[in-house]
C-alpha cells in the first residue's frame, strides 16, 4: 500500500516537444506528492510538488496534473530542452498534523528523460 | 557552499568490514535524512532526525546499520560488516521542519557510493 509506481521508465522526446510521466499511488493517506529531477551524479533535487486540494499545479514550463479520484498524478514538460534531459521521479509521502511536509518520502522507480536536440 | 555535503564520495571495501559515511546538513535545518538508492530505482527512506533524536528507522535498516547524529549537527551512517548487497548510494537530505519557513522541500547531497566487493 505504499507503493508509488511511475512510468515510463524510459522517454525520448525531440527538443520542443511535450514530455509526459505518469505515476500511481494506493495509499490514500498520502497528501504530498513532490516531483525531484535527478542528473548524474547529483542527488535529486526538488522541481514542483502538489497538494491534493487542488488539481493542477504549473511553474514555468513544469506543470503537475493531479488526478485525487484516481489516486494519479503526472509532470508535464512544455516545450522540452535538451537541459531537461535527467531522471525524474515522483514521491509522495504524509503530512503531520500542522499540515507541513514529512520528509519520509516514497518515491517511483525513476523515469530516465532524454530530449534530443 | 551552504549545501549538504556527503564524504566519502565513494567507498570500496570487502566484504565483513565496516564503513562509516558522514553527512553535513544545511547548518539551519533540524531534519536529517538518510536514503539509500540502488541502480535504476528510486531512494528507499532508511532513517530520520529531528535534531539529535532519531524518530524512525525503516525496516530497511538492519541491525548492521547504525546511525547518529550527536548535538544535532552532522550525522554519521555505520554499516558493520557489510554485504555485497549494502552496495548502493546513500543519500543524506536535510530539511527544516517549522513554521515559518517550511517549504517540505528536502535538500539531497550528492551522495556516498558503496561498493562491497
Amino acid at each position: 500500500q505504499q507503493q508509488v509506481k511511475q512510468s515510463p521508465q524510459s522517454l525520448i522526446v525531440q527538443k520542443g516537444g511535450i514530455s509526459i510521466i505518469n505515476c500511481a499511488y494506493e495509499n490514500t493517506a498520502f497528501d504530498y506528492f513532490p516531483w525531484y529531477q535527478q542528473f548524474p551524479g547529483k542527488g535529486p533535487a526538488l522541481l514542483i510538488a502538489i497538494r491534493p486540494d487542488v488539481s493542477e499545479k504549473k511553474e514555468g514550463r513544469f506543470t503537475i496534473s493531479f488526478n485525487k479520484s484516481a489516486k494519479q498524478f503526472s509532470l508535464h514538460i512544455m516545450d522540452s530542452q535538451p537541459g531537461d534531459s535527467a531522471t525524474y521521479f515522483c514521491a509522495a509521502s504524509m503530512t503531520n498534523a500542522g499540515g507541513t511536509s514529512y520528509g519520509k518520502l516514497t518515491f517511483g522507480q525513476g523515469t530516465i528523460l532524454t530530449v534530443h536536440p | 557552499d551552504t549545501g549538504v555535503s556527503q564524504n566519502p564520495r565513494h567507498k570500496i571495501t570487502k566484504r565483513g568490514q565496516n564503513v562509516t559515511f558522514r553527512c553535513d546538513p544545511i547548518s539551519e535545518h533540524n531534519r536529517l535524512y538518510w536514503y539509500r538508492q540502488t541502480l535504476g530505482q528510486g531512494p528507499e527512506f532508511l532513517t530520520y532526525f529531528q535534531n539529535e533524536a532519531q524518530l524512525e528507522k525503516s525496516r530497511l535498516l538492519s541491525d548492521r546499520f547504525s546511525a547518529e547524529r550527536p548535538k544535532g549537527s552532522f550525522s554519521t551512517l555505520e554499516i558493520q560488516r557489510t554485504e555485497q548487497g549494502d552496495s548502493a548510494m546513500y543519500l543524506c537530505a536535510s530539511s527544516h521542519q517549522g513554521w515559518p519557513t517550511n517549504t517540505g522541500e528536502l535538500f539531497f547531497g550528492e551522495g556516498s557510493r558503496l561498493t562491497v566487493l
